[in-house]
């Protein structure tokens, strides 16, 4: 089975900083992918941003980028130029190459400072 | 514009009274979710749908049960809800797996009271 870990519960951010949220996963395939997803306050979750594990280089949207470090099984997510709109939970989430399922973290939830 | 509906937003039963929560979508995708999310936990999977077929989560109790009439509608049936049923019900969808080219599409969620 696949764990996906959240280790800060909550992490607070100024307006137009940069905030690092990090997620460690374990697992014993080779190839997966990973996700962070947002939810806002009215629930729904929205896809932010997916990384393929054979894929070196890190993925980016916009203002949010990932380091992934396949070795160490490390996915966190980075928002630059935090905006007001970003304030939500956070969850990383894991699915097997061949699977339909997602594992999600216990989330962080974010909340931005005017 | 909504492409994934839950309807009721909220709902509210009784103790041990059956309840039915309902998600339609507009993307023609053949996966379906059930998502159970509790306060301030991540969303746990209950089941899915793969077309007609139904594939139920080991340890999703069986008080749970889903329908899939057609590749629209999808219905989560709680026979005898408890109190501990009580949470956020999210609906998904994709048109395969969930991989690089894929993504899930969530709906708002139905949010469960049992009194």
């Amino acid at each position: 089975a696949q764990t996906v870990t959240q280790s800060q519960p909550e992490m607070s951010v100024q307006e137009a900083e940069t905030v690092t949220l990090s997620c460690t996963y374990d697992t014993s395939e080779s190839d997966y992918y990973l996700f962070w997803y947002k939810q806002p306050p009215s629930r729904q979750m929205i896809l932010v941003i997916r990384q393929e594990a054979y894929k070196q280089q890190n993925a980016t949207e916009n203002r949010f980028s990932v380091n992934f470090q396949k070795a160490a099984k490390s996915f966190s997510l980075k928002i630059s130029d935090s905006q007001l709109g970003d304030a939500a939970m956070y969850f990383c989430a894991f699915s097997r190459s061949n699977d339909y399922k997602l594992s999600f973290g216990a989330g962080t939830t974010v909340t931005v400072r005017a | 514009d909504a492409m994934v509906i839950q309807n009721p937003r909220y709902q509210v039963t009784q103790f041990g009274k059956p309840v039915t929560l309902s998600c339609s979508q507009t993307l023609n995708h053949n996966v379906m979710y059930w998502y159970q999310q509790k306060s301030s936990q991540a969303p746990k999977l209950l089941f899915h749908y793969y077309d007609k077929d139904f594939n139920n989560e080991a340890d999703t109790p069986d008080n749970f049960q889903s329908r899939r009439p057609n590749t629209s509608f999808c219905f989560l049936d709680i026979r005898s809800p408890g109190l501990g049923d009580a949470a956020m019900y999210l609906c998904a969808t994709s048109r395969t797996g969930v991989d690089a080219t894929e993504k899930l599409f969530f709906g708002s969620g139905t949010q469960l009271s049992v009194l």
